[in-house]
């Protein structure tokens, strides 16, 4: 069946580090690729998306590119900012199937 | 525009006792309709989605359950709550074939 594998965290980085957390998918057909943020307490909000290979998603800094021929969709930033930190979430969308799948989330703590 | 509505906010209930959460819908038509877990410390869950009044998939066997008696309107229950149900329990819509969900703030629930 579709999954998606994300890196384990937490990851925890100082303020202005470089961001990158791993994302890969597996899928029948050619799903949408999607990035939520979680902060606390709080529900899901989509942080960027992609719906085709070699789309680039991009929102407040974040981006992702699907790669086809590497079934992934890594997030990076290249500075974070003490506000960054939150659950990332990875999830796809595959046409036919009505389910998003997501992976298990990575918490990120960013230090001042 | 679209909104979404989930409540109660957080609950606290005795093992045995019932349980129903509500999550409306505003501003669209037809949704797809989602009801996701989210247990302390792990990622999301995929309890049960609906493609339309009545149509109820399961994805998990458990002592939970889910209605759709409107178009946007989406009911978890369950008669007797277990220990195990403790978790933040999240409703989420979408339309369309590759656009993202939309998320509700979530209900905490803790089973004592």
């Amino acid at each position: 069946g579709n999954s998606v594998t994300q890196m384990e965290g937490p990851v925890t980085l100082s303020e202005e580090a470089f961001l990158t957390i791993n994302c890969t998918y597996t899928a029948t057909g050619y799903p949408s690729l999607f990035w939520y943020v979680q902060y606390p307490g709080e529900g899901l909000q989509l942080l960027l998306k992609a719906t085709k290979a070699d789309d680039k998603g991009s929102n407040k800094g974040f981006e992702a590119t699907y790669r086809k021929e590497t079934t992934s969709f890594h997030l990076e930033k290249g500075s974070v900012q003490v506000s960054d930190s939150a659950v990332y979430f990875c999830a796809s969308f595959t046409s036919g199937t009505y389910k998003y799948i997501f992976g298990t989330g990575t918490r990120l703590k960013v230090l001042a | 525009s679209q909104t979404i509505h989930q409540w109660p906010a957080t609950l606290v209930q005795p093992v045995g006792s019932p349980l129903s959460l509500e999550c409306t819908v505003e501003g669209t038509s037809n949704p797809n309709l989602y009801w996701y877990r989210q247990a302390a410390g792990r990622g999301l869950q995929l309890l049960f989605y609906s493609v339309g009044i009545g149509q109820i998939s399961s994805e998990v066997p458990q002592n939970l359950s889910a209605s759709r008696p409107q178009d946007r309107q989406f009911i978890l229950s369950s008669k007797k709550l277990l220990l195990s149900d403790s978790g933040f329990y999240l409703c989420a819509w979408k339309i369309g074939k590759n656009t993202e969900a939309f998320f509700g703030q979530g209900t905490r629930l803790t089973v004592v």
